[in-house]
């Protein structure tokens, strides 16, 4: 069955920098545009950033644009998200999903929290 | 960037009761919008996908429609395990965008 898993979440003083990465399993990882979508606590979803299939074509919400960069390993079956500049507002669970074009995200992962914090 | 309006952001409801949740588009955006409903702790599950059509094992209770900029999630009876929140999102441009959520909590 697909499996997503988050991990690289953590507490992070504003300013530093943290990589998430988004384990997948038990579908062909190379074939599917993958996405990041975020969720402040207590407030509602955001989408983040999105990486086609083979890594060549990447956008960012205007919120994250020249601070994050979403990449991929399809070697690794890994989804990658480098945060840079952290600031309080991104503190959030940080999703990955699998997109299915037509059919939105069918698998989620768990979440892995990202608190931006002095 | 397309702004998507869910209304109302919260209701509550009893077990049986029908349920409806509108969701607004900015612009048109065809059919592309799917409803996911997410419950505490736990990362949202799509219910509904391009309007109208039911996720494979999603109860046949809830329903999708719409085209176009209004679209509506009902709920025919409510459940208990219906409890929870609901988000639209549009997949018609990037930036995807979710509705601000409805909270659908017990009367």
């Amino acid at each position: 069955q697909v499996q997503l898993v988050e991990s690289g979440g953590g507490v992070v003083q504003p300013g530093r920098s943290l990589r998430l990465s988004c384990a997948a399993s038990g579908f062909t990882f190379s074939t599917y545009g993958m996405h990041w979508v975020r969720q402040a606590p207590g407030k509602g979803l955001e989408w983040v950033a999105v990486i086609s299939y083979d890594g060549s074509d990447k956008y960012y919400a205007d919120s994250v644009k020249g601070r994050f960069t979403i990449s991929r390993d399809n070697s690794k079956n890994t989804l990658y998200l480098q945060m840079n500049s952290l600031r309080a507002e991104d503190t959030a669970v940080y999703y990955c999903a699998k997109f299915i074009a037509g059919s939105g995200y069918m698998h989620w992962g768990q979440g892995t929290l990202v608190t931006v914090s002095s | 960037d397309i702004q998507m309006t869910q209304s109302p952001s919260s209701l509550s409801a009893s077990v049986g009761e029908r349920v409806t949740i509108t969701c607004r588009a900015s612009q048109s955006i065809s059919s592309f919008l799917n409803w996911y409903q997410q419950k505490p702790g736990k990362a949202p599950d799509l219910l509904i996908y391009a309007a109208t059509s039911l996720q494979s094992g999603v109860p046949s209770r809830f329903s999708g429609s719409g085209s176009g900029t209004a679209f509506i999630l009902t709920i025919s009876s409510l459940k208990p395990e219906d409890f929870a929140t609901y988000y639209c999102q549009q997949t018609y441009s990037i930036p995807l965008t979710f509705g601000g959520g409805t909270k659908v909590e017990i009367k």
